[in-house]
């Protein structure tokens, strides 16, 4: 199956700091990505929607200033956190869609934020 | 808003079991749900995924079963395995939805442990 690979893996960061998070879709091309979050023992929740050369849709509740989201390329989608806070720890996912083969959506493998 | 119920939230069960896993959801209207396996601090592992047109999936031990008319999907576990142990989450496309097209709706999940 196609590859989408997710980093860091895990990161610690300070509060008040901002931390990137890179999502790329390996050997396919991606024209949509998006940015799930998971809260211990929860499920995922959808955050945005990413598509390539255009605004980033985000989900009600969700701050479109704090959570930036990027899709430059047809293989990349960052997510940066700005200004993180210890509330902002959380596991974040990346899911891309290939465009020439429309049925499904690979998942990265995650990203463990800690904000201390 | 589409809603994805997983039943029950936890099983235990002894090693060779037979099981079943269930997953509901409210609106009918969809492209296909997916079966995933989540490992603890991991990303997700597709198992199967069902088109909506179709009734069910085969993949080793595994076998999901979709009836789109009444919300209903299951996943069969033939002679679990202490590997098998890990959380199980099923997802549904919608089948419209413009921005929301290619989205998906978690179940809350299915914590699933085999013990020797």
């Amino acid at each position: 199956g196609a590859v989408v690979s997710q980093h860091p893996s895990r990161v610690i960061c300070k509060s008040g700091t901002s931390v990137k998070i890179e999502c790329r879709s390996l050997d396919f091309q991606a024209t949509t990505m998006f940015w799930y979050r998971q809260f211990p023992k929860q499920s995922l929740m959808l955050m945005a929607t990413s598509n390539e050369g255009s605004k980033a849709t985000y989900e009600q509740g969700v701050e479109k200033d704090k959570f930036l989201i990027n899709h430059a390329s047809l293989t990349l989608s960052t997510l940066t956190v700005t200004s993180a806070h210890p509330e902002d720890s959380s596991f974040y996912i990346c899911s891309a869609r290939d465009r020439t083969v429309n049925t499904e959506a690979f998942f990265g493998q995650g990203t463990r934020l800690t904000v201390v | 808003k589409q809603e994805v119920t997983q039943i029950p939230a936890a099983l235990s069960v002894p090693e060779g079991e037979n099981l079943v896993l269930n997953c509901s959801f409210t609106d009918s209207a969809i492209y296909n749900l997916q079966w995933f396996r989540q490992d603890p601090g991991k990303g997700l592992t597709s198992l199967l995924l069902i088109q909506s047109s179709q009734r069910e999936q085969t993949s080793g031990r595994l076998n999901a079963s979709l009836d789109k008319s009444s919300g209903r999907s299951t996943l069969y576990i033939a002679a679990s395995q202490p590997g098998d142990s890990a959380t199980y989450l099923c997802a549904v496309r919608p089948l419209f939805g413009g921005t929301s097209y290619g989205k998906l709706t978690f179940g809350q999940g299915t914590i699933l442990t085999v013990h020797p």
